[in-house]
């Protein structure tokens, strides 16, 4: 069975304060999709960044970077220089790699940015 | 290019009512996929549907069937509302069943009462 444990519940921060976004996965499967969703309060889910299973190389795109670890089924996100308009909740997803569509999705972590 | 769009956004319903929700997504997507997210169990999936043919289904009741439609677009229904339904529904969409992105609608929130 997949599992996607996100521990952080709520985290707050200051304005232009790094923050890190945990996200630990477990899965059977040797191929699979690990992704991050942002929810605003308007309540749509919003992309952020995927990562495959054979591809470990992290990455930084903007203020955004991810950190992905096989060896302890981890998939950090982090914001560099938050600011307020990061204010959400984050979602990380697992995917399997068999043609399906449906995302395992953690319990969410609430970041809080202050000005 | 329009997004993922959902009606109605907001619904209230009484315990025994069945709802239909309706989805359509971005033009050239032909997979369509619904979650529920509720405070309690978080967001959950519902269905997956491809070529208006049912390809998956989460661990839901009968009670929540859903279809889709030559276009693409979607309906999911619940009958016999119970006070546990009240969620956020979302639709969220994929070019093909493959597609490594999808992308989500704002959702419809039902309130059961």
């Amino acid at each position: 069975a997949q599992k996607v444990t996100q521990a952080q519940t709520e985290i707050s921060v200051v304005e232009k304060e790094d923050v890190t976004l945990d996200c630990v996965y477990e899965t059977r499967d040797t191929t699979y999709y690990l992704f991050w969703y942002k929810q605003p309060p308007s309540g749509e889910l919003v992309f952020l960044i995927r990562r495959n299973s054979f591809d470990e190389q992290n990455e930084i795109s903007g203020r955004y970077s991810w950190n992905f670890q096989k060896s302890t089924s981890s998939f950090n996100f982090t914001i560099t220089a938050s600011q307020v308009v990061d204010s959400a909740v984050y979602f990380c997803a697992l995917r399997q790699n068999t043609g399906f569509q449906k995302l395992v999705f953690g319990t969410g972590t609430r970041l809080l940015v202050s000005p | 290019k329009a997004g993922v769009t959902q009606t109605p956004r907001y619904l209230i319903k009484t315990r025994g009512q069945q709802v239909t929700l309706s989805c359509s997504p971005i033009s050239g997507h032909r997979s369509v996929s619904w979650y529920q997210q509720t405070p309690g169990q978080g967001l959950q999936f519902l269905f997956e549907y491809f070529s208006e043919t049912q390809r998956n289904k989460g661990n839901f009741p009968g009670r929540f069937s859903g279809r889709q439609f030559s276009n693409s677009r979607s309906e999911m229904n619940v009958s016999t509302l119970e006070l546990g339904d009240s969620a956020l529904y979302l639709c969220a969409s994929s070019q093909s069943t493959t597609s490594n992105e999808q992308f989500f609608g704002p959702g419809t929130r039902l309130t059961v009462l």
